[in-house]
């Protein structure tokens, strides 16, 4: 079974230029997750999706930060205009209905470099 | 608001000592706990999971134990390895999301 899929791996860019990172999680898992982790922390939910909804996204910065996930499968996190502080690893987690039992699964993450 | 801190920072080891990473968590109404662990720029593995009626779970060298009424969890490395050298998170899961702790690296020296 393949696992969740994140790209790009690594992504650099200058600040106030946008830039967007893709995720496919595990098939047939119906809740999908952003998580920012900076250097040296612990990561931190941005947004979770169940299916093709929005449930969660208290903590997604919305004047510069969007997500989608069309027909609740693939997912898009998009940052319009990037600044020095958004420097970090962004990881994309998916869990099924029994997410409670089972937990979650993490992709390898983006490491996006704003210079 | 959930708080979860893990101690110690880092932890550097020889091979074959046995070791323990502590897990503290403020809020008791937790759906479960999770242990991973992350490799220098990988993602997170999952290690263990232990649902929060559950007292501990076991994966070979591994044991994590729960204990909600004092907010605790440790997980438990015996006969440690260098290949065992990473960053150890622990995570709840509290209201649908996962909220970590800044993650213990440890170092096991051959």
């Amino acid at each position: 079974e393949a696992g969740v899929v994140q790209s790009p791996r690594y992504k650099i860019i200058e600040k106030k230029q946008p830039v967007a990172f893709w995720c496919n999680p595990i098939s047939g898992h119906n809740t999908l997750y952003w998580y920012r982790q900076n250097l040296g922390q612990g990561p931190e939910l941005l947004i979770r999706y169940e299916n093709e909804e929005a449930v969660d996204d208290s903590q997604l910065p919305k004047d510069r930060f969007s997500a989608e996930r069309l027909k609740g499968v693939d997912s898009t996190l998009k940052i319009q205009p990037a600044e020095l502080g958004d420097s970090a690893v962004y990881l994309c987690a998916s869990s099924s209905e029994a997410g409670e039992m089972v937990g979650q699964f993490f992709g390898p993450g983006t490491r996006l470099t704003v210079l | 608001k959930q708080e979860v801190t893990q101690i110690p920072a880092a932890l550097s080891v020889p091979e074959g000592e046995n070791l323990v990473l502590n897990c503290s968590f403020t809020d008791s109404a937790i759906y479960n706990l999770q242990w991973f662990r992350q490799d220098p720029g990988k993602g997170l593995t999952s290690l263990l999971l232990i649902q929060s009626s559950q007292r501990e779970q076991t994966s070979g060298r591994l044991n994590a134990s729960l204990d909600k009424s004092s907010g605790r969890s440790t997980l438990y490395i015996a006969a440690s390895q260098p290949g065992d050298s990473a960053t150890y998170l622990c995570a709840v899961h509290n209201t649908g999301k996962l909220i970590f702790g800044q993650g213990t690296t440890l170092q096991v020296k051959p």
